[in-house]
């Protein structure tokens, strides 16, 4: 498998540009999950899908952001506009059970380094 | 509120063994994972703990206390390629995954 896949792996933009950013989750799994780290701030949980649903989107940070997920293969995280403190890296991870009994853990993309001037 | 602590860096010597300790305060458990994150790269899973005692995996293992909110990862024979930041994440009452800030581990010759 090719494990979660995330384009584009860098973007830099303006402050005030809209930026799109895409996830390709495990065939198979359920759930997927946005995350967005920085220094200061670690690993954030922005939102999450249980089979294309979005379940909990109570940290995603303000309206500039939004999520779809169309279809159980596809997801894509967009700010609009973009900001110079939206600055970080965001993971895509997938999941093949919401909340299973199962050890059923995260497997999560490369990631995206957003950088906005 | 939901809190986990873990130490924010810590150093060894290629060799050793190393305790990385990770305190919790959760509405709910349903499972403590800890993942290590190289530098640059996206985290990755090394255990699984939801039933007490100690888990053990190679030169890794991971133990978890319930009554006691505590939790460790022992890392034994330490080699250079250990350097990474290590996270402790609890699964609390709704199945989600509360994340702590990280361990940084820094390996010395």
């Amino acid at each position: 498998d090719a494990g979660v896949i995330q384009s584009p792996r860098h973007e830099v933009t303006e402050m005030g540009q809209e930026v799109t950013l895409r996830c390709k989750p495990i065939s198979g799994h359920n759930s997927l999950f946005w995350y967005r780290q920085t220094m200061m701030r670690g690993l954030e949980l922005l939102i999450y899908f249980n089979n294309n649903v979005p379940i909990d989107d109570s940290g995603m940070p303000e309206d500039r952001f939004s999520a779809k997920m169309p279809n159980a293969s596809f997801s894509t995280l967009k700010i609009q506009p973009s900001e110079p403190r939206d600055s970080a890296v965001y993971f895509c991870a997938s999941s093949p059970e919401l909340a299973g009994t199962s050890t059923d853990t995260q497997y999560f993309g490369p990631g995206t380094r957003l950088t906005v001037l | 509120g939901q809190n986990i602590d873990q130490p924010t860096e810590m150093t060894a010597t290629e060799g050793a063994i190393v305790q990385i300790n990770c305190t919790y305060q959760t509405s709910g458990f349903n499972g403590l994972f800890w993942y290590q994150q190289h530098a640059g790269e996206a985290p990755t899973f090394l255990s699984y703990n939801v039933l007490d005692g100690l888990e053990e995996k190679g030169r890794f293992s991971s133990f978890l206390s319930r009554s006691k909110g505590y939790s460790y990862l022992l890392l034994k024979e330490l080699q250079m390629k250990d350097s990474a930041s290590y996270l402790c994440a609890v699964r609390d009452r709704d199945y989600q995954l509360i994340w702590g800030a990280g361990t940084k581990l820094i390996i010395k010759p």
